[in-house]
């Protein structure tokens, strides 16, 4: 079964500054799909940034960017320019590409829990 | 507007109460999940429908019991909860099941059973 592991359970980031949040996994599978998301108090769970495993360069959404290492099973998070408003809970979530029954659930992390300071 | 709204946002019951959270989304999605979020652990599936059959029940207790009378509804029934039953239960849905764009979620409901 895949896993995935998020191994700091709190950052901290100076605003202005860039942070990097670690995932790895565990998986048999060459294809498939990785997500970042983020919780912030209000709870709702935000996608942030989304990455398909057969494609090799890494995804960015403005601020946001991934290191994709596929081999290394690596996923992580850097948020450039931190800002205030990016305190939250980040969690990784892994997608088998595989069809059909629990392979197509998400599979997510404990998370990480960011704080920005000002 | 998150899309997918959840009522309501926070819940007390005794563990002898019946009561229900729902969940709703107007996005068209066909895919929707319960999903159990307690302290310091991933977040755990609990069930799926896809076009309102479940297709999924992931060893859940049945004093938890879904409902899904159309895709744009979900609802939780609860009865005889037990205090470790205390999480945020969280909604989501996704275009299909196959969900290969992500979810969207709902600001769950946060459950104390006392």
């Amino acid at each position: 079964a895949q896993t995935v592991t998020q191994s700091q359970p709190e950052m901290s980031v100076q605003e202005a500054e860039t942070v990097t949040l670690s995932c790895t996994y565990d998986t048999s599978e060459s294809d498939y799909y990785l997500f970042w998301y983020k919780q912030p108090p209000s709870r709702q769970m935000i996608l942030v940034i989304r990455q398909e495993a057969y494609k090799q360069q890494n995804a960015t959404e403005n601020r946001f960017s991934v290191n994709f290492q596929k081999a290394a099973k690596s996923f992580s998070l850097k948020i450039s320019d931190s800002q205030l408003g990016d305190a939250a809970m980040y969690f990784c979530a892994y997608r088998s590409g595989s069809y059909g029954g629990s392979q197509g659930n998400l599979i997510f992390g404990k998370g990480t829990k960011l704080s920005v300071k000002p | 507007e998150t899309g997918v709204t959840q009522t309501p946002r926070h819940l007390v019951m005794g563990m002898t109460n019946k009561k229900s959270l729902k969940c709703e989304q107007h996005l068209g999605h066909n895919a929707m999940y319960w999903y159990k979020q307690s302290a310091k652990k991933p977040l755990e599936l609990m069930f799926v429908y896809n076009f309102k059959e479940q297709t999924e029940n992931n060893s859940v207790p049945s004093r938890f019991s879904p409902e899904c009378p159309n895709s744009s509804h979900l609802f939780l029934h609860l009865h005889t909860l037990q205090p470790e039953d205390s999480a945020l239960y969280l909604c989501a849905s996704s275009q299909d099941q196959a969900g290969l764009y992500g979810y969207t979620f709902g600001s769950g409901t946060r459950l104390t059973v006392v």
